[in-house]
């Protein structure tokens, strides 16, 4: 059975400083997303990673896929306030999505 | 372009009621998800149709969930009758093969929120 853990859950960080949110999953796939979710709303679509060494990335973060360690990393540069939501990452094996449990994110002032 | 509709936001009831959700996915997506959401927790799916076909509804407790899609399009789940640890967050998402991207990207709902007493 696929299983999706990340780590941390809880992240608290300060304004301006970096970290990575860890992604291991259990069985082989090459399709690897990350999602946003702030309270009280639905998921939205931050990255989709196809293939070994994919590595995307948006402002304030970067994604990157690493297929022979299954782990995916979803990194933040110089965290803003703006960035503090729920962050999941999912695996897609055959058209079956399973999700990480998600990492609170919390970037104070 | 509308994105995914789903009714009521959020539903409050007593537990041996019967409850109903309504999805709307947007306009052209044949693949539609319902995923249940608990607090704190990332979603579990339910059930998966492949127009009006369900092709994975392996994850969905059959005695009290039920869900339909009639033409292929708008889909509705129901339980009946509901339970103290139904209350969750029900996502429903849409997705479509069609076009040139090799993967399948899911457009989430806001979901509804159910609250069993």
């Amino acid at each position: 059975e696929l299983k999706v853990e990340q780590n941390p859950l809880f992240l608290s960080m300060q304004e301006g400083k970096n970290y990575t949110i860890y992604c291991n999953y259990s069985t082989t796939s090459d399709r690897l997303y990350w999602y946003r979710q702030d309270p009280g709303k639905s998921l939205e679509s931050l990255f989709v990673l196809l293939s070994n060494g994919a590595v995307k990335q948006e402002g304030r973060l970067m994604a990157s896929l690493d297929t022979k360690a299954r782990l995916s990393t979803l990194h933040i540069t110089a965290a803003v306030h703006d960035l503090s939501a729920t962050y999941f990452c999912a695996v897609d094996n055959n058209n079956d999505m399973r999700f990480g449990a998600g990492t609170r994110l919390t970037v104070k002032p | 372009e509308a994105g995914v509709v789903q009714s009521p936001r959020y539903k409050i009831i007593e537990k041996k009621q019967p409850v109903a959700f309504w999805c709307n996915p947007i306009s052209g997506h044949n693949t539609l998800y319902w995923y249940r959401q608990n607090l704190g927790q990332g979603p579990e799916l339910l059930i998966r149709y492949e127009n009006e076909e369900a092709v994975d509804d392996s994850q969905l407790p059959k005695d009290r969930f039920s869900a339909e899609r009639l033409k292929g399009v708008d889909s509705t789940l129901k339980i009946q009758p509901a339970e103290l640890g139904d209350s969750a967050v029900y996502l429903c998402a849409s997705s479509s093969w069609a076009g040139p991207q090799p993967y399948n990207e899911q457009f989430f709902g806001p979901g509804t929120r159910l609250t069993v007493l």
